[in-house]
């Protein structure tokens, strides 16, 4: 079994301002970790992942992950947040063999505040 | 790009009516999957696929059901809509292994009066 927890289910933040959202995971093997974004009005799509190697991720729009197996976290930070930023996050975690099932935490909304 | 699409994007429809959401992918994945979306909610899973002629129960018990006679297609039917149905449903594809990308299509917004 496997679970995700994301404490934060609102974080407003200033533009230009730094942000971490949290993610918490249990799984009772390993696992793979994702970050997906969903913008309004539209799906869900990958914003980073981390499948094994650097514990740190980093994304294309400048959000990085880092992957704390201690804790069993996936924090997702920025050090500057923009306008467009503004969006749900969502933390989710696979069981490594093939045939697991992804499953989302409950999402944390991003408020950038201009 | 994403090339996972879902029909119709709003739906508002009275109780008792059958209805069939759409969800088609032209990448060729082999998994495939219904969730439901609530507000403040996680994103739970009512259907899976691993290919054609496969489908799978999620953690959430659903009264739909699904199909998939062909890789593309997985449609969601509701036999009698209730209002308790009213939800967002997303559909996503992926290849097969739990290091894969889900893609998503862009939901079904589902009202029922």
């Amino acid at each position: 079994a496997q679970s995700v927890t994301q404490l934060d289910s609102q974080v407003p933040v200033f533009e230009e301002a730094p942000v971490e959202l949290r993610c918490n995971y249990s799984s009772s093997v390993s696992v793979y970790l994702f970050w997906y974004v969903q913008y309004p009005n539209q799906g869900l799509q990958l914003l980073l992942k981390y499948l094994s190697g650097s514990t740190l991720v980093e994304s294309i729009n400048g959000f990085e992950a880092e992957f704390n197996k201690s804790q069993t976290s996936f924090h997702l930070r920025k050090p500057s947040v923009h306008i467009s930023d503004t969006a749900e996050y969502f933390c989710a975690v696979s069981g490594i063999e093939g045939y697991q099932k992804v499953t989302f935490g409950t999402g944390t909304k991003l408020q950038v505040i201009p | 790009e994403a090339d996972i699409y879902q029909t119709p994007r709003y739906l508002v429809i009275g109780t008792g009516k059958k209805i069939t959401l759409e969800c088609s992918q032209t990448m060729g994945h082999d998994k495939m999957y219904w969730y439901q979306q609530d507000p403040g909610m996680e994103l739970h899973l009512i259907h899976y696929s691993y290919g054609v002629n496969s489908t799978e129960k999620g953690d959430l018990s659903s009264e739909s059901t699904v199909s998939r006679i062909r890789t593309e297609h997985f449609p969601l039917t509701l036999e009698s809509a209730r209002p308790s149905h009213t939800s967002q449903y997303l559909c996503a594809s992926s290849e097969l292994g739990g290091h894969t990308e889900a893609f998503f299509g862009q939901g079904t917004r589902l009202t029922v009066v």
